[in-house]
């Protein structure tokens, strides 16, 4: 069976960094297409990138130049890197594992919460 | 790219079908086979419902069906179970190799 756990949530100051990590069983981080989806308390699904097999990642704009997808192969972990962070960004951050043809999200983590407040 | 849109609430009495819309562009929903449906209960994890505009993952029951007209997809859920009252969000490739989902639906099951 495949299970994501994240984990690296916490409260954060405005401007301050943090960096989520995403444990894999029961799948390779490393071959696969791996995405991190953010949901803002009471709001919906937004996608914040993407790192493919081959190792190209790719962001939304409002996170660019400001987070970064990374992974170790040894440790089956995925790392979301987040640094200049804002109130917006308050979200519950989850990691998903895709399909590697279609972008459909199968595999889910359950979650790991990133406050930002002073 | 903004969000592709949903209606906000959906409901039906147990039995009946509900049918969610979602509503894109030429640019994502219309541009490609690659939308996907998924399920939401409170302080859970999404779930895959579908996948290709049709297609259903192992274990997903086949009161859940999929379709897609021009730039809108829709989500039928036939024969509601208490258990389907739960958030409802599209999502679709939106080229570029980004991914945008719905706004997301309220299904309540009167």
């Amino acid at each position: 069976d495949v299970q994501l756990v994240e984990s690296g949530g916490a409260l954060v100051q405005p401007g301050g960094s943090l960096r989520l990590s995403c444990s894999a069983s029961g799948f390779s981080v490393s071959t696969s297409y791996m995405s991190w989806v953010r949901q803002a308390p009471g709001k919906g699904l937004e996608w914040v990138s993407f790192i493919y097999g081959g190792g190209t990642r790719y962001y939304a704009d409002f996170v660019k130049g400001r987070f970064t997808i990374s992974r170790d192969r040894s440790e089956n972990t995925l790392f979301l890197q987040m640094s200049n962070l804002r109130a917006e960004d308050t979200a519950v951050y989850y990691c998903a594992g895709l399909y590697n043809t279609n972008w459909a999200h199968p595999w889910w983590g359950q979650g790991t919460l990133v406050t930002v407040s002073s | 790219q903004s969000a592709l849109t949903q209606p906000p609430s959906a409901s039906g009495s147990p039995g009946q079908s509900v049918t969610i819309s979602c509503t894109g562009s030429s640019t994502d929903v219309g541009g490609f086979k690659f939308v996907s449906w998924y399920q939401q209960h409170p302080g859970k994890a999404p779930k895959l419902l579908i996948y290709e505009v049709t297609k259903r993952p192992s274990g997903v029951p086949d009161r859940f069906s999929g379709s897609k007209s021009a730039n809108t997809a829709s989500l039928t859920v036939s024969g509601l179970q208490a258990e389907d009252e739960a958030d409802y969000y599209c999502g679709s490739y939106g080229g570029n190799d980004n991914f945008i989902f719905g706004t997301g639906t309220r299904v309540s099951v009167l």
